[in-house]
């Protein structure tokens, strides 16, 4: 069964920093991967999603990611985060369902 | 505005009580979910529906039933509550099963059970 590992729980980072979230999935022969963004008592928006072609792919908000095939890692970047940018994020794997990892959740300190 | 629709938004229940959780979409999908949020693991899926008629179980099935009666609607169903299920509930829905559109999601319901 398809695995997602998001190895860091809670990321805080200055407001208009750099950001790395990490993600890793476990191998599959055809796998779509996806991140979607949770804020503060909402459901989950799409940000952005993987499925065949170039390997950096571009969301909304400014964020993007990059599809590794050798290290199975699907990690979501952002050059300059804002106050806005406060949520948790979750990085899933799709082959015969949709999983999830557990979370990340990013605090952007002013 | 299109989108997926849960309601009650928040409800506390007795252990031993029934309730159901209401979900509709009018974006004509198919494929319609719902899935549990607990701290620290993410989201488990709970049980599916493929199409009006046909629902199947996912991860975490004892103690709920759906049913889908027609596209719009997949209520959640549980027979009798238990402080274990205190969490946050969410529905979703694609076009199908295989989508890679994506998943659309409502805002949840917070449930809890004392």
């Amino acid at each position: 069964a398809q695995s997602v590992t998001q190895l860091d729980s809670q990321v805080p980072v200055f407001e208009e920093a750099p950001v790395e979230l990490r993600c890793n999935y476990s191998s599959s022969v055809s796998v779509y991967l996806f991140w979607y963004v949770q804020y503060p008592n909402q459901g989950l928006q799409l940000l952005l999603k993987y499925l065949s072609g170039s390997t950096l792919v571009k969301g909304i908000n400014g964020f993007e990611a990059e599809f590794n095939k050798s290290q199975t890692s699907f990690h979501l970047r952002k050059p300059s985060v804002h106050i806005s940018d406060t949520a948790e994020y979750f990085c899933a794997a799709k082959d015969e369902k949709l999983t999830f990892g557990t979370g990340t959740r990013l605090t952007i300190i002013p | 505005n299109a989108g997926v629709t849960q309601t009650p938004k928040f409800q506390v229940l007795k252990t031993g009580q029934s309730m159901t959780l209401q979900c509709a979409q009018d974006m004509n999908h198919e494929y319609m979910s719902w899935y549990r949020q607990d701290p620290g693991m993410g989201l488990r899926l709970i049980h599916y529906s493929v199409g009006a008629g046909i629902t199947d179980q996912g991860e975490v099935p004892n103690g709920y039933n759906v049913s889908r009666s027609t596209t719009e609607d997949f209520p959640l169903r549980l027979l009798s509550a238990a402080p274990s299920q205190t969490s946050v509930y969410f529905c979703a829905s694609s076009y199908a099963r295989d989508s890679n559109y994506g998943y659309t999601f409502g805002s949840g319901t917070r449930l809890t059970v004392v």
